[in-house]
């Protein structure tokens, strides 16, 4: 089992429509948690972190669940420029501190 | 400011044939990463570095060595590269690991024929 895992996609969807997608992590250590986005042939960039009480930025919500060891993603009033690869990633305290990536949602958002 | 550079862009490798990656940084960040990037996988971590003259294993090391002699360089290289080290490698770094953002260079294609 992946230690972090994210449903590959594709979603496809309509502008302004909303999104979600969820990420599991299996170590219970796990301390911080991010949404990254990757565009194509690029590299990743923070897209948000995930604060326990969940946080907003925009149109982005960010969600964490430690009882069920989710995290989730909601964009709303999806635009074109949202299409990308959404990147889970989970720090763990293993010891040392180690960072997992999940290998990423895609998301196309069409006219 | 430039943030992460990575050199080179792109790289054709026979099998044997040897190279290195550099990676540099401005943002004088302590800790600085080598992940590499395969369809349908996340990022895997082959080496990071924690400070000036310090390097540790990852997830993936073996076929790679890494170098920090200066703060603001992390270079990797591979001895005798392989096929199955085709890939894309990304060059991240940060101020700490724990909570902080990581900041990643553009990325080296490489491809071993």
């Amino acid at each position: 089992r992946k230690e972090v895992e994210q449903d590959p996609g594709p979603f496809n969807v309509p502008e302004g429509a909303t999104v979600a997608f969820n990420c599991t992590y299996s170590n219970s250590a796990s301390q911080s948690f991010f949404w990254y986005r990757q565009d194509c042939r690029k590299e990743p960039k923070l897209l948000m972190s995930v604060y326990s009480s969940g946080n907003e930025d925009g149109r982005f919500t960010a969600q964490l669940n430690r009882a069920s060891q989710y995290i989730s993603l909601l964009i709303r009033d999806s635009k074109l420029s949202d299409s990308a690869t959404y990147l889970c990633v989970v720090i763990a305290n293993t010891g040392g501190f180690k960072t997992i990536f999940g290998a990423g949602t895609r998301l196309f958002v069409k006219a | 400011n430039a943030g992460v550079t990575q050199t080179p862009k792109f790289r054709v490798l026979k099998t044997g044939q040897s190279m290195t990656l550099l990676c540099a940084q401005d943002m004088n960040h302590e800790y600085m990463y080598w992940y590499r990037q395969d369809p349908g996988m996340g990022l895997r971590l082959i080496h990071y570095s924690v400070g000036e003259g310090t390097t540790a294993k990852g997830e993936v090391p073996d076929g790679y060595n890494v170098s920090r002699l200066k703060k603001q360089n992390f270079l990797l290289g591979l001895e005798s590269a392989a096929p199955s080290q085709t890939s894309v490698y990304f060059c991240a770094s940060s101020y700490l690991q724990r909570y902080n953002e990581q900041f990643f260079g553009p990325g080296t294609r490489l491809t071993v024929l």
